[in-house]
């Protein structure tokens, strides 16, 4: 089945625990991007990736780091966490200028 | 900021056609059209997008209108499955999402 895989899909951490996001998916897609939504601002792209070794900066990037070191995977690595990352996080890929597959989210609470 | 407008909520009654508006009248020439959706707080899905013509797949019809300044989303027989939270988009490649509309249907 085609699709999107997020782990874990909940995490509750402290404040400067490092910890990733992983993102996964089975289609052969080059680009992939990363969201986060919060209650009254919609969704918002962190970081996007259009292929392996290409990454590069969306609207909210600050806090965040990626990788692509494989088409498959998309880690997202928050390296000092703060509450204010504390969101649900979406993962999407897609072929290039073709509709994007969101994965199941990543509920994020930093204490 | 999100280039679309959209209303915020709207209602639909089980089995009628819902539809949805959505105004994007600084469009471009190269942008599509698209159509998200959102259940509760899954991952969004998405639903159609068109250029210029109209297009109609599996799940809904997307009607353009001939200055591009705005479109429809049709679900012609909405169930009580397609409540969601539909986001209207107008993009090249990448999304930016607004708030967009939260379609409560009922029975």
């Amino acid at each position: 089945e085609a699709q999107v895989t997020q782990n874990p899909r909940y995490l509750i951490t402290v404040t400067g625990k490092k910890l990733t996001v992983t993102c996964s998916q089975n289609m052969n897609h080059e680009y992939m991007s990363w969201y986060r939504q919060d209650p009254g601002l919609g969704l918002r792209q962190i970081y996007y990736s259009m292929n392996v070794e290409v990454t590069d900066k969306g609207d909210v990037p600050e806090g965040y780091k990626v990788s692509r070191k494989e088409k498959r995977n998309f880690p997202l690595i928050l390296e000092s966490p703060s509450p204010n990352q504390t969101s649900l996080y979406f993962c999407a890929s897609s072929l290039p200028s073709y509709e994007q597959y969101f994965g199941p989210g990543t509920r994020l609470t930093v204490t | 900021d999100a280039k679309t407008t959209q209303p915020p909520s709207m209602d639909c009654a089980e089995g009628r056609a819902a539809n949805l508006p959505c105004n994007h009248s600084t469009i471009s020439g190269n942008e599509y059209v698209y159509w998200y959706r959102q259940i509760h707080s899954q991952g969004p899905q998405y639903i159609i997008h068109g250029l210029k013509n109209n297009e109609t797949n599996e799940m809904a019809s997307l009607i353009i209108t001939e200055d591009r300044k705005s479109s429809t989303l049709i679900l012609p027989h909405a169930t009580l499955r397609d409540t969601a939270v539909y986001y209207c988009i107008v993009s090249t490649d990448k999304l930016i999402f607004g708030t967009g509309t939260r379609l409560q249907v009922f029975p």
